[in-house]
């Protein structure tokens, strides 16, 4: 079955660490680019960040951009976010998401999420 | 940045009505644009890709026009499960810019 896997989420202190995982299933990882993208409580999508095939070009949102880091490894099938310093206003159902073809393009294929929560 | 403008933000509806969403650019982004669906607990679904074009597997009373700056998503017949959020969004190379979505309930 064609899926996105989500996991590592959790409950982390203000300006601590988190790393989330996104594990594919069903088609050859290597050749999508991945994004993602979260929703706080009660509030709308946001785009995160988005990387390529081989993992160069990652593009951040302002909001996230030198705190958070997208990676994949390719022999893993797996996309990872490093989070670092985060902030109450980072709390959030974090979804991966497969680029349809190439880097512009919708996303066709998402995980169910991953929930980070940030509080003391 | 552009920004999108979806309108509007909750839509009261029957079965069966024929349903209308509007998304709109700050500047052209010619025909980048998306739909997704969005229901409490389940994965988001893409549904309009390119602005018009259904994505697979979708049904076909969804569809999307507009190009340049406005676009709209249209459901010809709503059906019991089509009850969800909608969200447009832009795509480029380099980013993503959702609109605020719409919330569409049973009137």
């Amino acid at each position: 079955e064609v899926q996105l896997l989500e996991s590592g989420g959790g409950l982390v202190q203000p300006g601590g660490s988190l790393r989330i995982s996104c594990g594919a299933a069903g088609f050859t990882f290597s050749d999508y680019a991945m994004s993602w993208v979260r929703q706080a409580p009660g509030k709308g999508l946001e785009w995160v960040s988005v990387i390529s095939t081989s993992g160069g070009s990652p593009y951040y949102a302002d909001s996230v951009r030198g705190r958070f880091t997208i990676s994949r490894d390719n022999s893993k099938d797996t996309l990872h976010l490093q989070m670092d310093g985060l902030r109450a206003e980072d709390a959030a159902v974090y979804y991966c998401a497969r680029i349809r073809y190439g880097l512009l393009d919708a996303f066709d294929l998402w995980g169910q999420g991953t929930l980070v929560t940030v509080s003391s | 940045d552009i920004q999108m403008t979806q309108s509007p933000s909750t839509l009261s509806a029957s079965v069966g009505d024929r349903v209308t969403i509007t998304c709109r650019a700050s500047q052209s982004i010619r025909n980048y644009l998306a739909w997704y669906q969005l229901k409490p607990g389940k994965a988001p679904k893409l549904l309009i890709h390119k602005a018009s074009t259904l994505a697979s597997g979708v049904p076909a009373r969804f569809s999307g026009s507009g190009s340049g700056t406005e676009f709209t998503l249209t459901v010809s017949s709503l059906q019991p499960d089509d009850l969800a959020t909608y969200y447009c969004q832009h795509y480029n190379a380099y980013s993503r810019t959702f609109g605020q979505g719409t919330k569409v309930e049973v009137e």
